[in-house]
């Protein structure tokens, strides 16, 4: 069985600093790794996958995760963060197409 | 702004009773999907679909029923042979058929009576 863990429930941050909001999973097979987005009122929506290939994988906005097998990690990552970045991220592990276990998720919260 | 529209958010069924949820995209998605959550665990895939008219069952389809006769509309029935209806729905979209969804719904909470 899989399961994700996102090791910060809140992180706080001001705005232009750097963030790191971090991911684990545990798998015994091959899997493909995601980052979902949840902003204030609005549905989940994909903010970056990892399926194969280069171990880092970017997004249009700026943040980018890289996959590290041998630390089972999938960490989110952004030089500079906005305001407009404040919601909730979550890690999601899969070993099959349209299957997804997700961590609990990490609150980003941009202070101005 | 294009999202996925779930309704109702919270829904009641009594014993024996199919119920209907619903579930529409304005993002132009072709693929749709419905998934089931219960404490503790990840999201389970219930239905998806590809194409107008076509859907595929998922890991857990019994005791549900869905239908794709709009490209923007997804909605599942949960019917009396379901068993265990109590659960968190979700359904979502992607733009491609072959990966993974791309959005989702707020999610529709189901609870037996």
């Amino acid at each position: 069985a899989q399961s994700v863990t996102q090791l910060d429930s809140q992180v706080p941050v001001f705005e232009e600093a750097p963030v790191e909001l971090r991911c684990n999973y545990s798998s015994s097979v091959s899997v493909y790794l995601f980052w979902y987005v949840q902003y204030p009122n609005q549905g989940l929506q994909l903010l970056l996958k990892y399926l194969s290939g280069s171990t880092l994988v970017e997004s249009i906005n700026g943040f980018e995760a890289e996959f590290n097998k041998s630390q089972t990690s999938f960490h989110l990552r952004k030089p500079s963060v906005h305001i407009s970045d404040t919601a909730e991220y979550f890690c999601a592990v899969s070993d099959k197409p349209r299957q997804l276990t997700f961590g609990s998720g990490t609150q980003l919260t941009v202070l101005p | 702004d294009g999202g996925i529209t779930q309704s109702p958010k919270y829904l009641f069924r009594k014993e024996g009773q199919n119920v209907t949820l619903s579930c529409e995209q304005n993002l132009n998605h072709d693929a749709m999907y419905w998934y089931r959550q219960d404490p503790g665990q990840g999201l389970r895939l219930i239905y998806y679909s590809q194409i107008v008219n076509d859907f595929q069952k998922g890991d857990i389809a019994e005791g549900y029923s869905v239908s794709r006769e709009k490209k923007e509309s997804f909605p599942l029935t949960v019917t009396s042979a379901q068993k265990n209806p109590t659960a968190f729905y979700l359904c979502a979209s992607s733009i491609g058929t072959g990966g993974q969804p791309q959005h989702f719904g707020d999610g529709t909470r189901l609870s037996i009576l």
